[in-house]
């Protein structure tokens, strides 16, 4: 496709539960960034990677937190052990040249 | 201290207006970048405009124009000739050099705009 795109687009995830989130950047773009935007907030910077190399994890805000991109492509972000603060809407871009692309997000609840 | 500071919580203008969103920022590097993004209801974001920290000129685009004033440390987004589509929330955003190519956005909290007819 054309854009970011991201799944799935609502994940409801009972407390404790393992949850794994997709991200397909645009195709050719080397940089790839992960967000977390809480309610009522502006999104925060999670974890960033260029092809498959991770150069920035420190706004992962635990350990339970981990992002890959094995191909220098696709990225998963995965939560284990769900917590109700984790619930916000997960945000992925993509980067070329100054412009950050957004996908549409992932809007996780934990219950 | 935050990095990216949006004092308007919530604009209410009148469709056709012109609008100025504030956007005040802190960084002690020399370069960095500004942006403004545009988020609907849909909860994607939409870029809108960039601004260079060596821009001499205010950056433009169609209606969206960026009031640069680097000694006040101020990006503020002029919206022209403002219509129903605009209502979103928008946010201000800065990129600063972090080393080591990491270079994500620190946003600000946004400002929930809406136009009435």
């Amino acid at each position: 496709g054309a854009g970011v795109s991201q799944s799935p687009r609502y994940k409801v995830a009972k407390r404790g539960q393992d949850v794994a989130l997709r991200c397909d950047p645009i195709s050719g773009h080397v940089s790839l960034f992960w967000y977390q935007q809480a309610l009522g907030q502006g999104p925060e910077f999670l974890t960033y990677f260029q092809n498959e190399a991770q150069l920035d994890k420190s706004g992962l805000p635990s350990d339970r937190f981990f992002a890959e991109r094995p191909e220098g492509s696709v990225s998963t972000l995965k939560i284990q052990r769900t917590q109700q603060e984790d619930s916000a809407v997960y945000l992925c871009a993509s980067r070329k040249g100054s412009e950050a692309f957004f996908g549409q997000g992932t809007r996780l609840t934990v219950v | 201290a935050q990095k990216i500071t949006q004092t308007q919580p919530g604009m209410f203008v009148q469709e056709k207006e012109a609008v100025t969103l504030d956007c005040t920022y802190d960084t002690s590097d020399q370069s960095y970048g500004l942006f403004w993004y545009k988020q609907p209801s849909s909860g994607e974001m939409i870029f809108l405009i960039y601004q260079g920290s060596y821009d001499e000129q205010n950056a433009t685009e169609g209606r969206y124009s960026l009031n640069f004033q680097k000694a006040r440390k101020s990006a503020n987004l002029v919206i022209s000739a403002s219509q129903l589509g605009d209502s979103a929330m928008y946010f201000c955003a800065m990129r600063e050099g972090r080393g080591g190519g990491a270079d994500g956005l620190t946003f600000g909290k946004g400002t929930h705009l809406i136009i009435q007819p």
